[in-house]
């Protein structure tokens, strides 16, 4: 079983809709839950970033934990052209390696 | 600067040369990484600076690859003697700590191709 599993995709919806993004995660040790947005050709830049189970909102997005079940989300609102990336969950150790250990990556189309 | 500055941003290589590709993280962080991101995959980790001291090199691939960065800031990552599945974008990230408490900041990479 992989460490992280995500759905590459690719998704595309209209403007306007509210977009679900998913990870399932294996390894208990995860305890800092992170998304990122990737541009094409650019490096990934954070968006979201919790440590509890529950949601957490910052304007359109929310991002939700569910550490018992090891699955985590990010939402979309009223979604944009300027959204359409590819978006990275990322996880990081309680007390082990500082190093973030990603998805493949969910590439999102959004189209006016 | 404003960000984590890599170069090359492009680099072509033939099999069997060796490369270096530089990072300068943003001032005053003392935390640099490198991750290898292959076409269609998320960042995969290679190495970790805490400054100067390099604290985790358990994701470098080979002894083909080789980090260093010898006075706290700039970052060079080697790769000798080249081979084609080494072709990916290299992205270094800073932190001004630990990346779990204060985020980390990527820059665009270095896209490397072996021909």
């Amino acid at each position: 079983q992989k460490e992280v599993e995500q759905d590459p995709g690719p998704l595309s919806v209209p403007e306007g809709a509210i977009v679900s993004l998913n990870c399932t995660y294996s390894n208990s040790a995860f305890q800092y839950f992170m998304w990122y947005r990737q541009y094409s050709r650019k490096g990934p830049e954070l968006l979201m970033y919790t440590y509890s189970s529950g949601n957490k909102e910052d304007g359109r997005f929310t991002a939700q934990v569910d550490k018992s079940s090891k699955y985590i989300s990010l939402f979309i609102r009223d979604s944009q052209p300027s959204d359409s990336a590819t978006y990275l969950c990322a996880f990081h150790s309680q007390g082990g390696s500082e190093k973030l250990v990603f998805g493949k990556g969910t590439k999102l189309t959004v189209n006016p | 600067g404003a960000g984590v500055s890599q170069s090359p941003r492009y680099k072509v290589a033939k099999r069997g040369q060796d490369v270096a590709l530089r990072c300068d993280p943003i001032s005053g962080h003392v935390s640099l990484f490198w991750y290898q991101q292959a076409l269609g995959q998320g960042p995969e980790f290679l190495t970790y600076f805490q400054n100067e001291a390099q604290l985790d090199k358990s994701g470098l691939p080979s002894d083909r690859f080789f980090a260093e960065r010898p006075e706290g800031s700039v970052s060079t990552l080697k790769i000798q003697r080249t081979q084609q599945e080494d072709s990916a974008v290299y992205l270094c990230a800073s932190s001004y700590g630990q990346g779990r408490d204060y985020g980390y900041t990527f820059g665009s990479g270095t896209r490397l191709t072996v021909v």
